[in-house]
């Protein structure tokens, strides 16, 4: 099994929808949530950290469950600059940061 | 951009040789992290430099080494390579050896591609 798993995707959605990506982890000892974005053929970026009580930034907003190990990504209004891949990573200690397979989002007009 | 600047960008070798890739962090950050990034996949931790010592190491063979040096710029050696060691290889620097934040800031990468 995958340390971070995430939906295969790929996910095609019109201007304006809502889409949610999942991700599960299987290290129980994982400290800390990212999601980070990757434009095609460029770096990685962080999107946005994940606290356990949810958090919202502007459209998007990130949810853990630490019983289930499990982490989701939601945005809403989708942009047509929002097409990018999205990476769920996790913490287990100072010095490992694990990325998931990224889920590939491309909106439409 | 992030400051981490990579060389080279693109690389080409045959199997059996082998490769250093070098990375310079931003400015202020002591540690650097190498990742591999195979297409389609998430990047893969190597292993991570905090001050001139390996702070960390994934699932990766010996034949990848690595070293930083005291400016704390990086490098990553791979001996001996294979065909499957075709991919993106990224670097990213943060402050400390997870950063308080968790980011870590990527450079482009040097892809690698074995003949």
């Amino acid at each position: 099994r995958k340390e971070v798993e995430q939906d295969p995707g790929p996910f095609n959605v019109p201007e304006g929808a809502t889409v949610a990506f999942n991700c599960t982890y299987s290290n129980s000892a994982s400290q800390s949530f990212f999601w980070y974005r990757q434009d095609c053929r460029k770096e990685p970026k962080l999107l946005m950290s994940v606290y356990s009580s949810g958090n919202e930034d502007g459209r998007f907003t990130a949810q853990l469950n630490r019983a289930s190990q499990y982490i989701s990504l939601l945005i809403r209004d989708s942009k047509l600059s929002d097409s990018a891949t999205y990476l769920c990573v996790v913490k287990a200690n100072n010095n490992d940061m694990r990325f998931g397979a990224g889920t590939r989002l491309t909106v439409k007009p | 951009e992030t400051g981490v600047t990579q060389s080279p960008t693109h690389l080409i070798k045959t199997r059996g040789q082998q490769v250093t890739l070098r990375c310079s962090s931003q400015s202020g950050h002591n540690t650097v992290s190498w990742y591999q990034q195979a297409l389609g996949q998430g990047p893969q931790f190597i292993f991570q430099y905090y001050r001139e010592e390996e702070n960390g190491r994934g699932n990766f063979p010996p034949r990848f080494s690595g070293l930083q040096f005291p400016n704390y710029s990086s490098e990553l050696n791979v001996n001996a390579l294979e065909l499957d060691d075709s991919a993106l290889y990224l670097c990213a620097s943060s402050s400390g050896t997870g950063g308080a934040t968790g980011e870590l800031f990527f450079g482009e990468g040097s892809r690698l591609t074995v003949l």
